[in-house]
């Protein structure tokens, strides 16, 4: 059974400080990985995609790396705002799921302090 | 201009009652979801419905029932509310193709008591 981990829970950092989101999944047979944001309060906005083959993907300040063979992936985002605040979630497709259902981490709660 | 979209964004009702939560995409998309965020915030998927089959989560108690009256729309029925249905639901819905992006609506709190 697939199982995604998200460490840390919460993090706090400076304005302008770059940081590292972790993710990692106990299956490697996957098909893709995505990254979330939620706001509180609000729903999920997908951020990237990574398809299994892939080793990462950018947009704009963010950057998210894919290793399937270990199981992890990273989110690392550059040059941290104070509108970046919100909680990140990574989520797997497994490769055993026929229904294309989403295997979500617990997420880890982002502030970036002014 | 709402991708996923879901009526009512709150929802407050007693035990025993039933209720429906509806759910529409407007992106031609051919699968749908709903998820369960309980008050951990953790996501668990508990269907997956295209116009060819629907996929349970095993652990989905029988009284929830999604309906689906055409592929735009995926509506969630409760029936029998428990206190321990609380939490916030989301529909989301991709393309079949494997590769597809999932898009999430902005949830529905469900407050039982």
């Amino acid at each position: 059974k697939q199982e995604v981990t998200q460490i840390p829970a919460a993090l706090s950092v400076p304005e302008g400080e770059n940081l590292v989101l972790n993710c990692s999944f106990t299956d490697s047979a996957i098909y893709n990985l995505q990254w979330f944001r939620q706001d509180p309060g609000k729903g999920l906005t997908s951020l990237l995609l990574i398809q299994s083959s892939q080793r990462e993907q950018t947009s704009g300040r963010l950057n998210a790396s894919l290793d399937k063979s270990s199981g992890r992936s990273t989110l690392y985002i550059a040059a941290s705002q104070p509108g970046d605040s919100a909680t990140y979630l990574c989520a797997v497709r497994p490769r055993d799921n026929a229904g294309n259902m989403l295997t979500f981490g617990g997420g880890t709660r982002l502030m970036v302090k002014p | 201009d709402t991708a996923v979209s879901q009526t009512p964004k709150y929802l407050v009702t007693q035990m025993g009652n039933d209720k429906s939560i509806k759910c529409e995409q407007n992106l031609g998309h051919d699968t749908m979801y709903w998820y369960k965020q309980d008050s951990k915030k953790f996501l668990k998927i508990m269907f997956s419905y295209n116009n060819k089959e629907l996929i349970i989560n095993e652990t989905v108690p029988n009284r929830f029932s999604p309906k689906s009256p055409d592929k735009a729309h995926l509506n969630l029925h409760i029936n029998s509310l428990e206190l321990g249905d609380s939490a916030v639901y989301f529909c989301a819905s991709s393309q079949w193709d494997r590769l597809g992006e999932q898009y999430f609506g902005p949830g529905t709190r469900l407050t039982v008591t």
